[in-house]
């Protein structure tokens, strides 16, 4: 069992550029997690799909951050355009339900915007 | 507010001696705290929960309401628990948000 797949694992992009980070969630899980992790900070969580649902996104920027999870499996996050302080690594979680469910964290991926 | 505090950044300790890394949090509901943790070159993962009350690892911890604290103790540390650290709150409203501390670096020292 691979657990949860991100990828790319690292991305450098100039700033006003878009990007796009995908996660592969652990088979049978319908809970599927995206974090954002600021350096020296603990994950803050983006958006909580239950499902192709998203459930919680009222931490999602949506002003230029967007989120798709068709078919209730793979994820993307995407960011338009990009700004600086959009320097962070990004963390996928998946969980066999909500609540006490245990998440299990992708790698994550590092984001460097210039 | 909901909110976890962890108050160190670095807590650095010889090999043998007894650990505790603090959490301390804020939360108006009944709480579900939980320890994560992040070896090197590794992913976060769950440590151990407090619903379950588990010793994982040798780790323990102990939810004491009246000081709103959830801290992570062992008696004696090993290399291998070095680590970085984060304790987090599951709200139980709907939202089903883990909230996480900004973390500790555990350097047990030979």
């Amino acid at each position: 069992e691979a657990g949860v797949v991100q990828s790319p694992r690292y991305k450098i992009i100039e700033k006003k550029q878009p990007v796009a980070f995908w996660c592969n969630p652990i088979s049978g899980h319908n809970t599927l997690y995206w974090y954002l992790q600021n350096l020296g900070q603990g994950p803050e969580l983006l958006i909580r799909y239950e499902n192709e649902e998203a459930v919680d996104d009222s931490q999602l920027p949506k002003d230029r951050f967007s989120a798709e999870r068709l078919k209730g499996v793979d994820s993307t996050l995407k960011i338009q355009p990009a700004e600086l302080g959009d320097s962070a690594v990004y963390l996928c979680a998946s969980s066999l339900g909500s609540g006490y469910n245990e998440q299990f964290f992708g790698p994550g991926t590092r984001l460097t915007v210039l | 507010a909901q909110r976890v505090t962890q108050p160190e950044k670095l807590l650095s300790v010889f090999k043998g001696a007894p650990v505790e890394l603090k959490c301390n949090y804020s939360y108006s509901g009944s709480p579900e705290l939980f320890w994560y943790v992040q070896y090197s070159r590794q992913r976060l993962q769950l440590l151990l929960r407090h619903i379950s009350r588990e010793s994982i690892k040798g780790f323990t911890a102990d939810l004491n309401k009246g000081e709103t604290s959830f801290h992570l103790k062992k008696p004696f540390a090993q290399e291998e628990d070095s680590a970085m650290y984060y304790c987090a709150l599951l709200t139980m409203d709907s939202s089903y948000k883990l909230i996480f501390g900004s973390g500790t670096r555990l350097l047990v020292r030979p």
